[in-house]
């Protein structure tokens, strides 16, 4: 079965700590990965990809398929990171605009 | 660009009435797609569409109905109202594609069923 994971429902930090979000995924072919975020009273947006492999706000996140990870990672967290964080994966091949989401990972990153 | 458009914002539903939540794109995006919000289970799709005439289910369709029979809409109509029902609905719409396709989402709607 198709499904996304992530294990943590809240992840609370200092400011200037590390952060990484765990996602972990169950998909037989070649998935695409993103992360989604929700910061505070705005609309769901996507943070990055990870067929673009690029850093967005410090935030990284490499695909891993042996381990079927796709954590997301930050070197220093900052209060402004603080929002509710979603793992999604899309049928790379066979795209139709479908997404499969995690149940979400709240961010607080205390000053 | 407005982007994405839901309405009503927020809506309250008495069990067994019906409703219709709308959405429109004006990003000329083949793809959109409906998506339901819930506490600890992340954000789950209901219908969705790859163009004008042609709609197809996501994992939990049951108790909704949608339409597309224009680019730019694609309403979501709640039949009968339940209780299971109350959540936070999403509309999203993307190009077509097959690698990194971005979703653009709306600002969501609130719905309520007593």
């Amino acid at each position: 079965a198709q499904r996304v994971t992530q294990p943590e429902k809240l992840l609370s930090v200092f400011k200037g700590a590390p952060v990484e979000l765990k996602c972990n995924y169950s998909y037989s072919g070649s998935p695409e990965l993103f992360w989604y975020v929700q910061y505070s009273r705005q609309r769901l947006q996507l943070l990055l990809r990870h067929i673009s492999r690029e850093s967005i706000k410090g935030f990284t996140a490499d695909l891993n398929k042996g381990e079927t990870s796709f954590h997301l990672k930050k070197p220093f967290a900052q209060e402004e990171d603080s929002a509710m964080y979603y793992c999604a994966l899309s049928h790379g091949s066979s795209n139709t605009g479908k997404l499969i989401f995690g149940q979400g990972t709240t961010l607080q990153v205390k000053p | 660009n407005a982007g994405v458009t839901q309405t009503p914002k927020f809506q309250v539903l008495k069990t067994g009435q019906s409703m219709t939540l709308q959405c429109a794109q004006d990003m000329n995006h083949e793809y959109m797609s409906w998506y339901r919000q819930d506490p600890g289970m992340g954000l789950r799709l209901i219908h969705y569409s790859v163009g004008a005439g042609i709609t197809d289910q996501g994992e939990v369709p049951n108790g909704y109905n949608v339409s597309r029979s224009t680019t730019e809409d694609f309403p979501l109509r709640l039949l009968s109202a339940a209780p299971s029902q109350t959540s936070v609905y999403f509309c999203a719409s993307s190009l077509a594609g097959t690698s990194g396709i971005e979703q653009f989402f709306g600002p969501g709607t609130r719905l309520t069923v007593l």
